[in-house]
């Protein structure tokens, strides 16, 4: 069946670091990828997404490339906030049905 | 952009008793809505899919008859934990879309609900 693996957290940043949290996928067909974002307190909601190979999301400075060769969705941001804290999640969607990864949590310091 | 809202937010029962939880789409008719189980440090699990005016559908090992689930109007559905015990204890999460956004994949999130089972 279909899943998403991305990378354990936390990740712990600085103001104005770096940012990439690896996502990749198995499906069986040719699925959308969903970038979902959850603040604290919050619901989810979604950040970014792309629904074919090669397309890039992007929203809010963050990033994402659907790599079909590599089944991959890495999430970049080139300078990271503190108001970026929050927990993301991978996602795919295969005739309606969304699949999540386990979320990676994000934690940036002033 | 679409509102999705989960009432209550947070919810303390004692062990055999049941539990309702409400999740109103606020700004939009929403066709069809999921309803996620989510562990710590895990992601969510789809535990079933509800269209209005029709049967849930339930994920493989999920009970129905524990977890009720009615999808009466375009902007409500509830979920009721049915003699609640300790490892029911759990945050749950709907999701509702649209017939245009469900092809999309593109769901709208309620905040959750942690329920805690004493």
């Amino acid at each position: 069946g279909d899943s998403v693996t991305q990378m354990e957290g936390p990740v712990t940043l600085s103001e104005e670091a770096f940012l990439t949290i690896n996502c990749t996928y198995t499906a069986t067909g040719y699925p959308s990828l969903f970038w979902y974002v959850q603040y604290p307190g919050e619901g989810l909601q979604l950040l970014l997404k792309a629904t074919k190979a090669d397309d890039k999301g992007s929203n809010k400075g963050f990033e994402a490339t659907y790599r079909k060769e590599t089944t991959s969705f890495h999430l970049e941001k080139g300078s990271v906030q503190v108001s970026d804290s929050a927990v993301y999640f991978c996602a795919l969607s295969d005739l309606g049905t969304l699949t999540f990864g386990k979320g990676t949590m994000l934690l940036v310091s002033p | 952009g679409a509102v999705v809202s989960q009432h209550p937010s947070w919810v303390i029962c004692k062990s055999g008793t049941s539990v309702k939880i409400e999740c109103r789409s606020l700004d939009f008719q929403a066709t069809t809505m999921f309803w996620y189980r989510q562990f710590p440090k895990q992601s969510l699990m789809l535990m079933a899919t509800s269209n209005e005016g029709s049967k849930a559908t339930y994920e493989q090992g999920v009970e129905k008859d524990k977890f009720l689930i009615n999808h009466a109007s375009l902007t409500l559905s509830t979920l009721t934990v049915t003699s609640a015990h300790p490892e029911d204890s759990s945050f749950y999460i709907c999701s509702a879309a649209t017939l245009g956004t469900l092809g999309a994949g593109e769901l709208f999130f309620g905040e959750g609900s942690r329920l805690t089972v004493l």
